[in-house]
């Protein structure tokens, strides 16, 4: 199995702040990493496909980026709506693996 | 609109089984990989099955292989795992999630659409 290792498990930050997730692989994934939001008690929301392709709808100032075993997700200008935690997850082979997660707080 | 509705979640006794059902409406259902994803209480997102849009090919994560069984009725536009031989560990929401691409494209690009889960709990 392909193993997802997120860093950092969880992150304060302030509004405006950019912010930075990383991701890595056990194993090249090529560029197939995807990026989800999930807020407390709500369905994960995928937020970027294939590494760095952003889901229709999402605001531009969430970005990735990365291939191979070592991916980043960026929020460009934290948002009040953005306070969250982010799970990557391969799609690269099965059983499909996610990250720990990383949660980001207030500051 | 897209939509995904689970039902059939609840409460089990160790060893156990339980059928969850998701329901399918707003696109070509048939066309997609589908998948169950499950989220025990406090911890992370674990995939757990996915089905093929054909029903021809299935997947599974190790520890629910031989008591888990993933199927589809593409008739009714509908998504359903079986689950015998139950465990606490297999105590979460479980979610029923779209591939985001037609069917040849597999797992490869994630999940776009999402049910709101439903709640197993197996405990004596």
């Amino acid at each position: 199995d392909i193993q997802m290792t997120q860093s950092p498990s969880s992150l304060s930050a302030s509004v405006q702040d950019r912010v930075t997730i990383t991701c890595r692989a056990s194993q090249s994934v090529s560029n197939f990493l995807n990026w989800y939001q999930q807020k407390s008690g709500k369905a994960p929301k995928l937020l970027i496909f294939a590494a760095s392709n952003l889901q229709t709808g999402v605001p531009s100032r969430f970005s990735g980026s990365g291939s191979g075993t070592d991916f980043t997700l960026t929020i460009s200008s934290l948002q009040p709506e953005d306070f969250a935690t982010y799970y990557c997850q391969q799609g690269y082979s099965t059983p499909l693996t996610f990250g720990g997660g990383t949660k980001v707080e207030v500051k | 609109e897209v939509q995904l509705l689970e039902s059939g979640g609840g409460l089990v006794q160790p060893g156990g089984s339980l059928r969850l059902s998701c329901a399918a409406s707003g696109f070509n259902f048939r066309s997609y990989v589908m998948n169950w994803v499950r989220q025990a209480p406090g911890k992370g997102l674990e995939w757990v099955s996915g089905i093929s849009g054909g029903d021809i090919k299935t997947d599974y994560t190790g520890s629910v292989k031989g008591r888990f069984t993933i199927s589809r009725d593409n008739s009714k536009n509908t998504l359903l795992l079986q689950m015998n031989s139950l465990r606490a560990e297999d105590t979460a929401v479980y979610y029923c999630a779209k591939a985001t691409y037609y069917d040849s494209s597999g797992y490869l690009y994630g999940m776009d659409v999402w049910g709101q889960g439903t709640t197993v709990t197996v405990s004596s």
